[in-house]
């Protein structure tokens, strides 16, 4: 247990959907971000939020909308989503301003079909 | 740019020592990180070494840093089929958004 707490664990959806992902952190951290993980490639930052201000998106296609409430709470927003979008996403929270570890989630792995 | 390389896939047999290696770009980086990922499971910290230092050692695990040709390994002495897993290297991108820059992973197979 890492103290970062992703859900669902699995999804399955429809290119139709919409659906959201949901990490937690109750570690004090104030930077918080999405990764991707799909087969044979790196790990590929998508979002970072720093005092639940965006920071940094990378090239990001708008099918996917990240949304940070408040430094404990973020949320990936999926619709419309594409078979190659199908990977594992993990959630991750650091303290931004200090050169620490970054702890992640479980992360959800998610299937499109 | 930023890249961070690992070679694929290592097996060792149980009890030997793991070698994973690593090759980083950003010279400026002032952390380097080693994290495990058991399958289904996300992320886990195995250790991380600040950029001033050459050796960090903990318990079975040492890390390895030639800051000159931006060198990073993790030995694992006396390996386990608990340790069978993918090793991911990770620098910490000398932006101030923590962001970290991944390796692609290296499988580490233990045969018993």
């Amino acid at each position: 247990e890492t103290g970062v707490t992703q859900t669902p664990r699995h999804l399955v959806m429809g290119m139709t959907n919409k659906k959201s992902l949901k990490c937690e952190q109750h570690l004090g951290h104030n930077a918080m971000y999405w990764y991707k993980q799909s087969a044979k490639k790196p790990l590929e930052l998508m979002f970072v939020y720093s005092l639940e201000e965006r920071v940094e998106n990378n090239s990001v296609p708008s099918r996917f909308s990240p949304e940070c409430p408040n430094s404990s709470h973020l949320f990936l927003h999926l619709h419309t989503l594409q078979p190659e979008d199908s990977a594992l996403y993990l959630c991750a929270s650091s303290q931004r301003f200090a050169n620490t570890e970054a702890f992640f989630g479980q992360g959800t792995r998610l299937t499109v079909v | 740019g930023e890249d961070v390389e690992q070679s694929l896939f290592l097996s060792v047999r149980e009890g030997d020592s793991s070698v994973i290696n690593c090759t980083y770009t950003d010279s400026s980086s002032t952390y380097l990180y080693w994290y495990k990922q058991e399958p289904g499971a996300g992320l886990q910290l195995l250790t991380y070494i600040f950029s001033n230092m050459d050796m960090k050692q903990d318990q079975r695990l040492t890390v390895l840093l030639n800051k000159k040709d931006k060198h990073l390994s993790l030995r694992i002495a006396d390996t386990q089929t608990g340790d069978s897993a993918i090793y991911f290297c990770a620098e910490r991108w000398t932006s101030n958004t923590g962001k970290l820059i991944f390796g692609q992973g290296t499988t580490l197979q233990v045969k018993p």
